[in-house]
This record gives C-alpha cells, sequence and structure tokens, in this order.
C-alpha cells in the first residue's frame, strides 16, 4: 500500500526557507512513469499546484512560484523535498505531497500525504 | 483567483440531485485536457473519485458522474447522501505547463 508522509517544521520566519520532505513507502520513488509532487492549500482556500518531479529527475513548477521553489528528489531514502524560498505570510498553508499517476494522459494525483500545516510567523 | 472556476457552494436535500460546474477556457479544459475531480472531506486530504472527465475509480459509488463540454466540466451527485457533504475540486492542465485547480465547492446535505 503507497503512503506519502510529509515532515518538516510546522513554523518558519518571514522571509527564511521553507524545507519539507515527504517519505515514500509501498513504491520505489523511481518507478518509471510516475511523477511526485507538492499541493498546497491555505486555510479555508483551495488547492494550487506547486511543481512536480519525475522519477529521472525532471522538474516542473508553477509558473507563479518558480523563482523560490526548488523540488529534488533522494532515490536512497525513496524521498522527495521541497525548499520556497523567501516566504511570506501569504505561504502559510498545509502542504501536500503528493504522486502524479501514470495512466492519465493529463496529470492526476492519485495518491495524497495527509498534509502538514506550516505557518510563517516572526 | 483560481484558473478554473467553481460555484462556491450547492446544496441539497437527501436523496436530491446536485451538480457542480467547472468553467476553463481555450488554454485548459478548451484545448483538450481531461477533467478530475476530488472531494475533500473536513480535515482531511482530497482523494480523486472522477479521472479523466467522466471515470469513477473503483470504491466510488455510481451516483456520482462527470462530463466534459467545450471549456466546461460538470460532476453530478444523484441520490444524495449525508456522507457527501463535503468540498469538491476540479483539476485540469493548462498550455502554461500548470497543473490548475478549481477554488473549490462546498456541498451541503441540507
Amino acid at each position: 500500500q503507497l503512503q506519502l508522509q510529509e515532515s518538516g517544521p510546522g513554523l518558519v520566519k518571514p522571509s527564511e526557507t521553507l524545507s519539507l520532505t515527504c517519505t515514500v513507502s509501498g513504491v520505489s520513488i523511481t518507478s518509471r512513469g510516475y511523477y511526485w509532487g507538492w499541493i498546497r492549500q491555505p486555510p479555508g482556500k483551495g488547492l494550487e499546484w506547486i511543481g512536480s518531479i519525475s522519477y529521472s529527475g525532471s522538474t516542473s513548477y508553477n509558473p507563479s512560484l518558480k523563482s523560490r521553489v526548488t523540488i529534488s528528489i533522494d532515490t536512497s531514502k525513496n524521498q522527495f523535498s521541497l525548499k520556497l524560498s523567501s516566504v511570506t505570510a501569504a505561504d502559510t498553508a498545509i502542504y501536500y505531497c503528493a504522486r502524479r499517476g501514470g495512466v492519465t494522459a493529463t496529470p492526476l494525483v492519485d495518491y495524497w500525504g495527509q498534509g502538514t500545516l506550516v505557518a510563517v510567523s516572526s | 483567483q483560481s484558473v478554473l472556476t467553481q460555484p462556491p457552494s450547492v446544496s441539497g436535500a437527501p436523496g436530491q440531485r446536485v451538480t457542480i460546474s467547472c468553467t476553463g477556457s481555450s488554454s485548459n479544459i478548451g484545448a483538450g485536457y481531461d477533467v478530475h475531480w476530488y472531494q475533500q472531506l473536513p480535515g482531511t486530504a482530497p482523494k480523486f473519485i472522477m479521472f479523466s472527465n467522466n471515470n469513477r475509480p473503483s470504491g466510488v459509488p455510481d451516483r456520482f458522474s462527470g462530463s466534459k463540454s467545450g471549456t466546461s466540466a460538470s460532476l453530478a451527485i444523484t441520490g444524495l447522501q449525508v456522507e457527501d457533504e463535503a468540498d469538491y475540486y476540479c483539476q485540469s492542465y493548462d498550455s502554461s505547463l500548470t497543473w490548475v485547480f478549481g477554488g473549490g465547492t462546498k456541498l451541503t446535505v441540507l
């Protein structure tokens, strides 16, 4: 059974870098055809795609966040990570790690982590 | 402001039928990209309940159906049940190489 689990600080100071890790269990992160990504949800608001990374390390990012985002993959630990720099209060959100399934032509999130709330505050 | 537009809320009595619309543009839904739908129960992560416009994953009752036409898509729920009360999100892909979501619709079962 595939599971994703986010980990990282729940509080980040303004202007600093938010760092989260997603640990994948139940499947190899290098399995062909899958992408791994991050999606966030500000409290009481909708979903926003942050970016994704392929099993081979190819990345794509939301243009609105691209200048501040880095997603990387650590195959030895079966993990992938998110770094978001120069955070402000607007970056306060529940951050979900997720898997894009390989079946559909249009990206579909078929597995989600439980989400972790990250607050940006001094 | 979400790229895909959904009504903020819909409601219906148990047993009734409701529909949730999702309106995009020529750069996403209208460009031929499929639409997926997610259900988010309070305090939980979303889960997909419809993929590629009108396909239900196993375990989702056939009370749920989806459709797509032009730059819009819809999710219909018949025989409303109390447990259907949740937030629903549509999602597609945009020519700007972005995964795009709707703003979400809160379904209330009266």
